[in-house]
C-alpha cells in the first residue's frame, strides 16, 4: 500500500513563503508534485529522481520553488517563495518516473491571500 | 507551455462507449509514447488508468482503453458505468525533460 501524506499548507500573504512535506512510504522511486488551482485543472510543478540527482520545474515556478528530499527520513520537500494569489491551489505529492504519475497523495491547499 | 487540449465536456449513456482526446504537438504526444490518462472524481484525488498509450496499471479495467495518432491521444471508455462520471485528464513526457497536463474533460454519464 503506498502512503503519500502531505503536510504545510495553509494561508499565507503574497510575498510570503512555505515549505510543503510530504511523508511517504516506498520511498525509492521518483517523486512529483502536482497542483490544482480551485475548480481548475492539474498543473506540473515539480519532479526529483530517486536519488536527488535530477531536478524539473515547470517554467511558471522556477527560480521560486526549490524540490528536495531526505530519502533518511522518506520525506519529499517543496520550499517555496515569493508566493502569488495564482499560486492558489491543493498541491499534491505524487509518486512516479518523470514519464508519468503513479501514486497521488491527498494533497494539502495552499491559499495566498491578503 | 500550455496545456494539451482537451475537449471540456463528454457524455454517454450507460452502457455507451465515449472517446476522449487529448492533442499536443511533435514535441511531447506526438513525439513520445509516453502519454497517461488520470481518473479524479470530485474532491478526491487523480487515479492513474492509463499509462505509456495503452497500458492498464493493475485493478484498472479493461474497459478503458488508450490509444495514439500523430499528435492526438485518445481515452476510450466502454460500457460506461455511473461511477465513471468523473474529470479526465491526460498527461505527457514533453522535450524538455517536464510532464505536461491537458485541461481535463468532465465526463457524464447521462
Amino acid at each position: 500500500q503506498v502512503q503519500l501524506v502531505e503536510s504545510g499548507g495553509g494561508v499565507v500573504q503574497p510575498g510570503g513563503s512555505l515549505r510543503l512535506s510530504c511523508a511517504a512510504s516506498g520511498f525509492t522511486y521518483g517523486m512529483h508534485w502536482v497542483r490544482q488551482a480551485p475548480g481548475k485543472g492539474l498543473e506540473w510543478v515539480a519532479f526529483i529522481r530517486h536519488d536527488g540527482s535530477d531536478k524539473y520545474y515547470a517554467d511558471s515556478v522556477k527560480g521560486r520553488f526549490t524540490i528536495s528530499r531526505d530519502n533518511s527520513k522518506n520525506t519529499l520537500y517543496l520550499q517555496v517563495i515569493n508566493l502569488r494569489p495564482e499560486d492558489t491551489a491543493v498541491y499534491y505529492c505524487a509518486r512516479g518516473g518523470l514519464t508519468r504519475v503513479d501514486y497521488w497523495g491527498q494533497g494539502t491547499l495552499v491559499t495566498v491571500s491578503s | 507551455q500550455s496545456a494539451l487540449t482537451q475537449p471540456p465536456s463528454a457524455s454517454g449513456s450507460p452502457g455507451q462507449s465515449v472517446t476522449i482526446s487529448c492533442t499536443g504537438t511533435s514535441s511531447d504526444v506526438g513525439g513520445y509514447n509516453y502519454v497517461s490518462w488520470y481518473q479524479q472524481h470530485p474532491g478526491k484525488a487523480p487515479k492513474l488508468i492509463i499509462y505509456e498509450v495503452s497500458n492498464w496499471p493493475s485493478g484498472v479495467p479493461d474497459r478503458f482503453s488508450g490509444s495514439k495518432s500523430g499528435n492526438t491521444a485518445s481515452l476510450t471508455v466502454s460500457g460506461l458505468q455511473p461511477d465513471d462520471e468523473a474529470d479526465y485528464y491526460c498527461s505527457s513526457y514533453t522535450v524538455t525533460n517536464t510532464l505536461l497536463f491537458g485541461g481535463g474533460t468532465r465526463l457524464t454519464v447521462l
